[in-house]
């Protein structure tokens, strides 16, 4: 199976202020078809995930532009260029390119 | 809008068989899109239990041991999953999705139901 690290575990962030998820792949992300099939995921307290990013930078329909993300191979990174109380909750990465599909183990994200 | 709601008992004796049903909404499930399961657990995390297509192709996490079912009811525009041989490791909330789908490729689940949790306990 393909292992998604993330890290930091937990983050602490003023408001305002700039924070970053990294996520590493055990293989490569990068499939044939050109694509490369990492996706981040917000899950805020009491609900389901939400879709920011698919394929490593497209932001997902409605997800402000404060989030971007970047990255090829196994190394991929999500931004948040100034974070804001409502992107408090846990972002998780994920990987399609080969099943069974996986997930990162999260990384909490408060606010100072 | 598409809108996906699971439903199912919240809670499930020991070596019985979990049944969830998913009722979507705004989409058929017999249009070019994959759908699936997915947990989370405190211990495990998220954790993809399989995904379908209305072709018949069907995905199942081999974590599971065969234990795992995904079945479709055009008719109604829902799917279910059954789960056998159910033990505490299968305490968890339980998501149906929508899966982003690209020329047959499973990409991302783009749309989430709620969730329904499930305590497996005697």
């Amino acid at each position: 199976d393909i292992v998604l690290t993330q890290t930091p575990l937990s983050l602490s962030v003023t408001p305002g202020q700039p924070a970053s998820i990294s996520c590493k792949s055990s293989q490569s992300l990068l499939h044939s078809n050109g694509k490369t099939h990492l996706y981040w995921y917000l899950q805020k307290p009491g609900q389901s995930p939400r879709l920011l990013i698919y394929e490593v930078s497209n932001r997902f329909s409605g997800v402000p532009d404060r989030f971007s993300g970047s990255g090829s191979g196994t190394d991929f990174t999500l931004k948040i260029s100034r974070v804001e109380a409502e992107d408090v909750g846990v972002y998780y990465c994920m990987q399609s390119i080969k099943f069974p599909l996986t997930f990162g183990g999260g990384t909490k994200v408060e606010i100072k | 809008q598409v809108q996906l709601q699971e439903s199912g008992p919240g809670l499930v004796k020991p070596s019985e068989t979990l049944s969830l049903t998913c009722t979507v909404s705004g989409s058929s499930i017999n249009s070019d899109y994959y759908w699936g399961w997915i947990r989370q657990s405190p211990g495990l995390g998220l954790e993809w239990i399989g995904s379908f297509l209305h072709s018949g192709t069907t995905y199942h996490n081999p974590s599971l041991k065969s234990r795992g079912t995904i079945s479709v009811d055009t008719s109604k525009n829902q799917f279910s999953l059954r789960l056998t041989s159910v033990t505490a490791a299968d305490t968890a909330v339980y998501y149906c999705a929508r899966v982003r789908t690209s020329g047959h490729f499973h990409e991302c689940f783009e749309i989430w139901g709620q969730g329904t949790a499930v305590t497996v306990s005697s």
